[in-house]
């Protein structure tokens, strides 16, 4: 059975420009998240998508925004790109709604904004 | 907010020592899980400890839910190389609607 997969892996920008990361998770998962991971720090909150909907976002700026398509696959869009955004973007798929549920997470997609 | 602090951020042992990595907090939380993540991939789950008090072995590793559920240790015993990776504490929120992130564990086991 096939993980987590993300895409692209790496992604240059540069500031200003807008990013999309792509997720899709593991076959007969309906709940995604995606987490931001500075350069060797712990995962901070992002967003939270279930059954195509937002569920919770955490503390971050309205410029990162996503959505969740009816496949429970999911696009992470970060318009007017900052410098202190380069980080590892992860994104987790669960079996069940809730945070409570084992997350599996990707990869990741590494941005890099100069 | 809920935070999640974890000591020591870099521990470096040689093969065979015993280590202790703790996950502090001033909030409950409803579950605790550890994580290891590896260079290059995402973290992949350890375990999840529910009940204060409770412990759990993973082989070698032995993971404690404190008994006011606000804190949790992971101790290794006679660590080898391929426990070498960054481990994460991660709590659930009693509303078990939000995961938190403690900032981290650097080991580093040298052969």
């Amino acid at each position: 059975e096939a993980g987590v997969t993300q895409s692209p892996t790496h992604l240059i920008k540069t500031r200003g420009q807008q990013a999309t990361l792509r997720c899709s998770p593991i076959s007969g998962h309906t709940s995604v998240y995606w987490y931001q991971q500075a350069l060797g720090l712990g995962l901070q909150f992002l967003l939270w998508y279930d059954e195509g909907e937002e569920r919770n976002r955490g503390n971050f700026p309205p410029r990162f925004s996503g959505r969740q398509f009816p496949n429970y696959s999911s696009e992470l869009n970060v318009n007017a790109l900052e410098l202190e955004d380069s980080a590892l973007y992860l994104c987790a798929s669960s079996l069940v709604r809730g945070h409570q549920e084992t997350q599996y997470f990707g990869p990741g997609t590494r941005l890099l904004v100069l | 907010t809920q935070l999640l602090e974890q000591s020591p951020q870099f521990l470096s042992i040689q093969e065979g020592e015993n280590l202790t990595v703790y996950c502090n907090s001033s909030s409950v939380f409803s579950s605790l899980q550890w994580y290891r993540q590896e260079p290059g991939e995402g973290p992949v789950l350890l375990v999840t400890v529910v009940t204060g008090g409770e412990v759990k072995k993973l082989k070698r590793l032995t993971f404690q839910f404190g008994d006011a559920r606000k804190d949790s240790s992971l101790h290794i015993t006679a660590a080898q190389p391929g426990d070498t990776g960054l481990y994460l504490c991660a709590g659930v929120g009693a509303a078990g609607n939000k995961l938190t992130f403690g900032g981290g564990t650097r080991v580093l086991v040298k052969p």
